[in-house]
């Protein structure tokens, strides 16, 4: 079982909707990331959140939100979306320290579609 | 643009015989370099990590890093069925932004 649980697993949902992502993890990590996974494209990171501040804004639209109430919780908040940002949103998290770069850890995912 | 390469594939090999993946990083700085294999409909899984020059090994799971070359590749070995999924290869570019390649679709051929 994976320490790091994402729900919904799966999210279907009209442009005027307005939903939100959760993500949270069981490893003691102090470093969380959203990521968008769309097909036939390499994983693009969103966001990081590094002892709940976020760090890492990597120009995504602001119809995206994120909010890190404390490190084990993750969310993602959706508001007005495209057909395009139709993907697989994947939560992960990680240690970070001054010792090096820790891999990351992934959810099994949200599977969102646009309507 | 920081870039991590691979070639999409697929790649398909007999069961059996030894799978090799191949990864090449824009980042001469580069210092952390992860393989993840991602089942279809499921999430990426780290398999290996690899931070040094040389060889590891880990089972039938070979990593293996020339930074002079800039190239990172996996091997596995007496490939199974069960070894059919995508392969990820990532790079750390900076403390905290890690980079993923498109990946790699395996296939083992019964």
């Amino acid at each position: 079982e994976t320490g790091v649980t994402q729900t919904p697993r799966h999210l279907v949902m009209g442009m005027t909707n307005k939903k939100s992502l959760k993500c949270e993890q069981h490893l003691g990590h102090n470093a969380m990331y959203w990521y968008k996974q769309s097909a036939k494209k390499p994983l693009e990171l969103m966001f990081v959140y590094n002892f709940k501040e976020q760090t890492e804004n990597n120009s995504v639209p602001s119809r995206f939100s994120p909010e890190c109430p404390n490190s084990s919780h993750l969310f993602l908040h959706l508001h007005t979306l495209q057909p395009e940002d139709s993907a697989l949103y994947l939560c992960a998290s990680s240690q970070v320290s001054r010792g090096g770069n820790q891999p990351q850890h992934f959810g099994d995912g949200t599977r969102l579609s646009i309507l | 643009q920081k870039e991590v390469e691979q070639n999409s594939g697929p790649l398909s090999v007999p069961e059996g015989a030894i799978a090799s993946l191949n990864c090449t990083y824009s980042d001469r700085g580069s210092q952390s370099f992860f393989w993840y294999r991602q089942y279809s409909g499921k999430s990426p899984e780290l398999i290996m990590s690899i931070y040094s020059n040389g060889d590891k090994e880990d089972g039938r799971f070979t990593a293996q890093l020339n930074k002079a070359s800039q190239y990172v590749s996996l091997l596995i070995r007496d490939s199974q069925p069960s070894d059919s999924a995508t392969y990820l290869c990532a790079a750390f570019f900076g403390n905290e932004k890690l980079t993923f390649g498109t990946g790699t679709r395996l296939t083992i051929i019964p």
